[in-house]
């Protein structure tokens, strides 16, 4: 069975300061990733995935992420964080074979000061 | 494009009694997905259709039925509500089940008394 961690309820980072949100998967066989962000009273919004090829994976709004197949890791990253980044994360993992049932972490809330 | 609309936004009902939630996409997408989202839970699959005409379980379908009305319409029905359905009610679509992005409604938030 397909699994995902988010082993951080909250995280809290300056304005400016580089931020990670994590993620861990299980899957028994390859998979792909997926990071999506919910703002208040909103639904889900893709970031990136990982599918295959380069490990770093670029997103939308200065996010990446990069997998970490021998840790089963694929942690969120962005170099300079911005108050409106703040809102709740959310990792996702599926098998790269038949149809896409996503499995979802509990989400990260990330608090970004100004 | 409205992208992925729901409605009503927001529900309450006594227990026992019944509802349809209604999701509609404009993307002409193929794949339909309903969720769930609980506090400290995450999102959790209720049902899914990978296209029109089909409809399968998801991790958490007891209690609810749903209907791939045509390609666009995908409704979520409960028949006897319960309190332990009280949460916030996501739709979402994809182009197919393989590879592509989740597109999601904002969302329908029930409250079962």
């Amino acid at each position: 069975a397909q699994s995902v961690a988010q082993p951080e309820d909250q995280v809290n980072v300056a304005e400016g300061n580089p931020l990670t949100v994590k993620c861990t998967y299980s899957v028994s066989g390859n998979p792909y990733l997926f990071w999506y962000v919910q703002y208040p009273n909103r639904g889900l919004q893709f970031l990136l995935k990982y599918i295959t090829g380069d490990n770093l994976v670029k997103g939308s709004y200065g996010f990446e992420a990069e997998f970490n197949k021998s840790q089963t890791s694929f942690h969120l990253k962005k170099p300079s964080a911005l108050v409106s980044d703040s809102a709740l994360y959310f990792c996702a993992v599926t098998l790269n074979t038949g149809f896409q049932k996503l499995v979802f972490g509990t989400g990260t809330r990330l608090l970004v000061s100004p | 494009n409205a992208g992925v609309t729901q409605t009503p936004k927001f529900q309450v009902l006594k227990t026992g009694q019944s509802m349809t939630l209604q999701c509609a996409q404009d993307m002409n997408h193929n794949s339909m997905y309903w969720y769930r989202q609980d506090p400290g839970m995450g999102l959790r699959l209720i049902y899914y259709s990978a296209s029109e005409g089909t409809t399968d379980k998801g991790e958490v379908p007891n209690g609810y039925n749903v209907s791939r009305l045509n390609k666009r319409e995908f409704s979520l029905r409960l028949e006897s509500a319960a309190p332990s359905q009280t949460s916030v009610y996501f739709c979402a679509s994809s182009e197919d089940g393989k590879i592509n992005e989740q597109f999601f409604g904002p969302g329908t938030r029930l409250t079962v008394l």
